[in-house]
C-alpha cells in the first residue's frame, strides 16, 4: 500500500533555530514528492521534487530529494515565527497525490 | 492562469441532513480534480478523484459521494451527515503539482 510518513509529528523551536523535517515515502509510480506549508486555511505550495540530489532553495527553506533512499528533507534556517505552521509532504504518483500527516511546526519568539 | 472556487467558505449543519459543495476550476481544460477531507488536528485525506466527466474514483468508503456533470466543476454530495463528517474539505486540480481551493470548513451538530 502507498504510503507516506513525515517526521517529527510535532517539533516547537525558537526563533532563529534551524529545523528539518523529514519525509519517507513508498509509492508505486512515484513521479515527484511535494511539500506544502499549510496555516489556518488551505495548503500553499513550497517545493516540488523529481531527481535526486538536486536541491532546491526558496529564500530561508530549501529541500532535496533522494530517490534511492526513499526520503526527502525540508531544513529552514533563521526560523520566524511566521514559519508556525503544519508542513505536509506529499508523493505524486500517476493518478493522485498521497500525503503524509504533516509536521506541525511552532516557532516560540 | 488557473483559479480553484469553493464554496460556502463555512457550513454548519444537523446531522442527517443533505450536504453539496461545490468546486469549479478556471483556465485549464480536463483537469483532474480531487477531494480532499482534513480532520481537526490530521493529515489530508483522499476522498474522491475524477479525470473526466462522469469519471468518479472513490477512495474511502463512508456516506459521501462525488459527481462531475461538467469538465471543471466537481461536486462532493451526501444525503445524511454524519458527526464524523466535521472537517475541512479541499477541492483541488492536479497540473504539475496540485493546487488547492480555499476550502469549505464543515462542522456537522
Amino acid at each position: 500500500e502507498d504510503k507516506v510518513v513525515q517526521s517529527p509529528l510535532s517539533l516547537v523551536v525558537h526563533e532563529g533555530d534551524t529545523v528539518t523535517l523529514n519525509c519517507s515515502y513508498e509509492v508505486t509510480n512515484f513521479r515527484s514528492l511535494l511539500w506544502y506549508k499549510q496555516e489556518k486555511k488551505a495548503p500553499t505550495f513550497l517545493f516540488m521534487l523529481t531527481s535526486s540530489g538536486i536541491e532546491k532553495k526558496s529564500g530561508r527553506l530549501s529541500s532535496i530529494l533522494d530517490k534511492k533512499e526513499l526520503f526527502s528533507i525540508l531544513n529552514i534556517t533563521a526560523t520566524q515565527t511566521g514559519d508556525s505552521a503544519v508542513y505536509l509532504c506529499a508523493a505524486r504518483r500517476d493518478d493522485k497525490i498521497i500525503f503524509g500527516k504533516g509536521t506541525r511546526l511552532h516557532i516560540l519568539p | 492562469s488557473q483559479t480553484i472556487h469553493q464554496w460556502p467558505a463555512t457550513l454548519v449543519q444537523p446531522v442527517g441532513s443533505p450536504l453539496s459543495l461545490e468546486c469549479t476550476v478556471e483556465g485549464t481544460s480536463n483537469p483532474n480534480l480531487y477531494w480532499y477531507r482534513q480532520a481537526a488536528g490530521r493529515g489530508l485525506q483522499l476522498l474522491f478523484y475524477s479525470v473526466g466527466i462522469g469519471q468518479i474514483s472513490s477512495e474511502v468508503p463512508q456516506n459521501l459521494s462525488a459527481s462531475r456533470p461538467q469538465d471543471r466543476q466537481f461536486i462532493l454530495s451526501s444525503k445524511k451527515l454524519l458527526l464524523s463528517d466535521s472537517g475541512f474539505y479541499l477541492c483541488a486540480w492536479s497540473g504539475s503539482t496540485q493546487y488547492f481551493g480555499p476550502g469549505t470548513r464543515l462542522t456537522v451538530l
